[in-house]
């Protein structure tokens, strides 16, 4: 449960603030995702980055940006939001192999905006 | 993303009985196949996995079969009890490798 821990667990933001989400992984994966879970859309890929390089972007708007420093660490910052980015924010993490071949995706608990 | 449907949408059995949840997906490159349980008011976990390689995958009471022609898995769930009560989700791998695309979910209840 404490392999991939996200901050913080509820963020209450106007439209014209700004914030950021962390999403930390202790697993040792060097592949991590941001996901936006709502009703209308449960589980939506937002962002993929692989060895700290982005390598999968869904159309997300850019009032979010993505960070990636490091293999353990992933931010998500947010600006100008509009009432529809409320949702469940869910990063993940797991090992990609060299052929790309994909493991299991280790979720964390998830920030609620 | 390429899509992966997911029927039904809810389901509701009895304890003991037995739980189908199936998904189709379009990709023919996916070779990864998971699934997740989400309780409510917590994240998603990995409950069992199949790759292409293999047809059928058994971890007592939980079962993946996988029709790679066919492009549909399925999830079943055997001696239902109240606490297999979640929303469980299917995902299959999309050609670049590093995604998953996951369907809609099943909100599956089971009642004592």
């Amino acid at each position: 449960e404490t392999g991939v821990t996200q901050t913080p667990r509820h963020l209450v933001m106007g439209m014209t603030n700004k914030k950021s989400l962390k999403c930390e992984q202790h697993l040792g994966h060097n592949a991590m995702y941001w996901y936006k879970q709502s009703a209308k859309k449960p589980l939506e890929l937002m962002f993929v980055y692989s060895l700290e390089e982005r390598v999968e972007n869904n159309s997300v708007p850019s009032r979010f940006s993505p960070e990636c420093p490091n293999s353990s660490h992933l931010f998500l910052h947010l600006h100008t939001l509009q009432p529809e980015d409320s949702a469940l924010y869910l990063c993940a993490s797991s090992s990609i192999r060299g052929d790309r071949s994909q493991e299991t995706q280790y979720f964390g608990p998830g920030t609620r905006l | 993303g390429e899509n992966v449907e997911q029927h039904p949408s809810t389901l509701s059995v009895q304890e003991g009985d037995s739980a189908v949840i199936k998904c189709t997906y379009s990709d023919s490159a996916s070779n990864y196949f998971p699934w997740y349980k989400q309780e409510l008011g917590k994240r998603p976990q990995l409950i069992i996995d199949i790759r292409s390689n293999v047809g059928e995958k058994k971890d007592q009471r939980i079962a993946v079969t996988l029709n790679k022609t066919a492009k549909h898995f399925s999830l079943h769930i055997t001696e239902t009890q109240p606490e297999d009560s979640a929303v469980y989700f299917c995902a299959a791998n999309s050609n670049s490798g590093y995604a998953l695309n996951f369907g809609k979910g099943t909100s599956l209840l089971v009642t004592p």
